[in-house]
């Protein structure tokens, strides 16, 4: 079975641009969230998705901002991309209680 | 607010050594705990999800306990390879209402197993 796919692996954008990051869940798996990790650090929350409705997010600005498909997969898109948005952008989906993770999107911002 | 911390950041081993990583957090009331693996660049590979109802879980040469009162998780590596140096996570759920869920992690350790 495919396990969580996102797409592309790696971006490089320029300060000020817009970025669309892809994601497909797991088949079966209702609930996609994602999540920003920093060198160094763990994951940051960003938003969770369930049945195409957003149920959660966290403390990020509104330039970020996602939507479920009905065929769940996920789109995160980030507006006005600073510096500080590098990052590894990882999505998660599930099931039950465990969460399994893509291989995430590398993003740099130059 | 949940917090969950683990050290150390860093850990060398010689290979074969058995080892135990740490994690706590600051709220007992968990449903869960979970423990990832992380290779440099890439994403998160789940390793065990202990419930809150359970003491010990295994996978291999992993064993993760869970002690809720205490706010402690360890992740026992037995007989370590070369091939577990990675970065290894623990996580914890938020559940709120609406069938809202989160996962807060810890900063990770990072593993190291010398030949």
């Amino acid at each position: 079975d495919a396990g969580v796919t996102q797409s592309p692996t790696h971006l490089i954008k320029t300060r000020g641009q817009h970025v669309t990051l892809r994601c497909s869940p797991i088949s079966g798996h209702k609930s996609v969230s994602w999540y920003q990790q920093v060198l160094g650090q763990g994951p940051q929350f960003i938003f969770q998705y369930y049945e195409k409705e957003e149920r959660g997010r966290g403390n990020f600005p509104d330039r970020f901002s996602a939507r479920q498909f009905p065929n769940y997969s996920s789109e995160l898109n980030v507006n006005a991309l600073l510096l500080g948005d590098s990052a590894l952008y990882l999505c998660a989906s599930s099931l039950g209680q465990e969460a399994f993770f893509g291989q995430g999107t590398r993003l740099t911002v130059v | 607010k949940q917090e969950v911390t683990q050290i150390p950041a860093a850990l060398s081993v010689p290979e074969g050594e058995n080892l135990v990583l740490n994690c706590s957090f600051t709220d007992s009331a968990i449903y869960n705990l979970q423990w990832f693996r992380q290779d440099p660049g890439k994403g998160l590979t789940s390793l065990l999800l202990i419930q809150s109802s359970q003491r010990e879980q295994t996978s291999g040469r992993l064993n993760a306990s869970l002690d809720k009162s205490s706010g402690r998780s360890t992740l026992y590596i037995a007989a370590s390879q070369p091939g577990d140096s990675a970065t290894y996570l623990c996580a914890v759920p938020i559940y709120s209402g609406a069938g809202s869920y989160q996962l807060t992690f810890g900063k990770g350790t990072k593993l190291s197993v010398i030949p």
